[in-house]
Formats: structure tokens, sequence, C-alpha cells
């Protein structure tokens, strides 16, 4: 199985700042990973796929980048309502795997 | 609007099966596949297999073969995961979520979720 690896673990910052959360694949997925963003109590929710690509509804002040094992997902100016978990998935081949996730907390 | 919603929390003892369901509204159902995920508690999720909503083919991750089946009922626009010889460490929430043709493994919507705890 293609292992993901995120990075950092947890992300303290204030509401206003950036956040840059790194995935890194254990071999090459191509452009097939995707960003979800889960809170407590939720499911998952689809931000980004094909790497760069955001879902239905998701806000401009999130983008993602990247291709081959290392990817990148940006959120711009952190709203209070992005403080949640966010997973990687790669799609590159037929057993799907998740990163660890990242943590974006209220500094 | 598409939504997913499962069936209730359950509590097994070891060595039992559960079923959980998925009842799908607000997209053509026979035109998508449903996969299965769960997530342990502060793990990320695991993919656990799909079933395609329209031929009723299957495919399952290697790690559930054996003791997991996937099914659907189109009349009811619902599809359901059985998971047997039930063990304490498949204590998770179980999530349904559709994929679509173009890609396959891919999230796009999810269930709310269906807690399921296995305890003597």
């Amino acid at each position: 199985d293609i292992v993901l690896t995120q990075s950092p673990v947890t992300l303290s910052l204030s509401p206003g700042e950036r956040a840059s959360l790194s995935c890194r694949a254990s071999q090459s997925v191509n452009n097939y990973l995707a960003w979800y963003q889960q809170k407590p109590g939720q499911a998952p929710r689809l931000l980004i796929y094909d790497s760069s690509t955001r879902a239905t509804d998701i806000p401009a002040r999130f983008s993602g980048s990247g291709s081959g094992t290392d990817f990148t997902l940006t959120i711009s100016r952190l709203e209070p309502e992005d403080f949640a978990v966010y997973y990687c998935q790669q799609r590159s081949d037929w057993s799907p795997t998740f990163g660890g996730g990242t943590r974006v907390e209220i500094k | 609007q598409v939504q997913l919603v499962q069936s209730g929390a359950v509590v097994k003892k070891p060595g039992a099966s559960m079923k959980v369901s998925c009842k799908a509204s607000g997209y053509t159902f026979v035109s998508y596949v449903m996969h299965w995920l769960r997530q342990a508690p502060g793990q990320s999720p695991e993919w656990m297999g799909w079933i395609n909503a329209g031929s009723g083919n299957t495919k399952y991750s290697k790690k559930f073969q054996g003791r997991i089946t996937m099914t659907r009922d189109t009349s009811a626009t619902t599809a359901y995961m059985e998971l047997s010889s039930l063990r304490s460490d498949d204590t998770a929430v179980y999530f349904c979520a559709r994929g679509t043709a173009a890609r396959l493994y891919q999230f796009d919507y999810w269930g709310q979720g269906t807690q399921v705890a296995v305890s003597s």
C-alpha cells in the first residue's frame, strides 16, 4: 500500500493567518491526491481532488498543489470554521489510503 | 441534494456479525459506486471496499476479504455492509461514501457515520 505522511501533526495558528499543510507519498501518485476536512463528530468533507481542483461549494481560500510525491494544502486566511483535522488521500491504485492527518488548532 | 443516511449505533459481542445500512437520495443510485470506510478512535479513515450499485459487483480490501459482504437494494436505494467474526479492534465509526465512475476511489459525499462498539 502507498503510505501518505502528513506534516506537521499539529499546526497552531490564529484566525486570519495562512496555513500550509504537507502530504508526502511513499511512491508517485501522479496527481491523484485529495484533501478532506473533518470536524469532531462529523464525516470527512471533500475539499480538493486531483491535487488542485476544489470540490463543489468549497471556498476559494482553500487551494491545493503538487504532483508525484509531494503535495500541499494551503488555506490563505483561516476562518474560525477552518479549525479542524485535515487528511490527504490517494487514489492512485485500487487500494486507497489516507494520511495520518494534520490538526489545525487555534493559537 | 445528495444525502446518505446510515442506520443507528450498535453494540456487538466478539464473534458476532453486524450489518449497517446506507439510504441514498438526491441522485441516481444505480449510476454510482458506494464505498464503505471505517475510522477507529483517533485514527484516519480506512477503506473497506465498494459495491457498484447498478451491477452489484463488489471489490473488497484484502484486509476484510472473507468476513465482509456488501449488498444493495436498488428499489430502496440502500446499500448494506455486513461484517462478521467481530473483534474488539473492529470498534469504529463506519461510513458509507459515494464514488464516481470518473474518480472511482474518491469520496465526494459521506453518510453521517454509524458507531459500532464490540465488547464482551
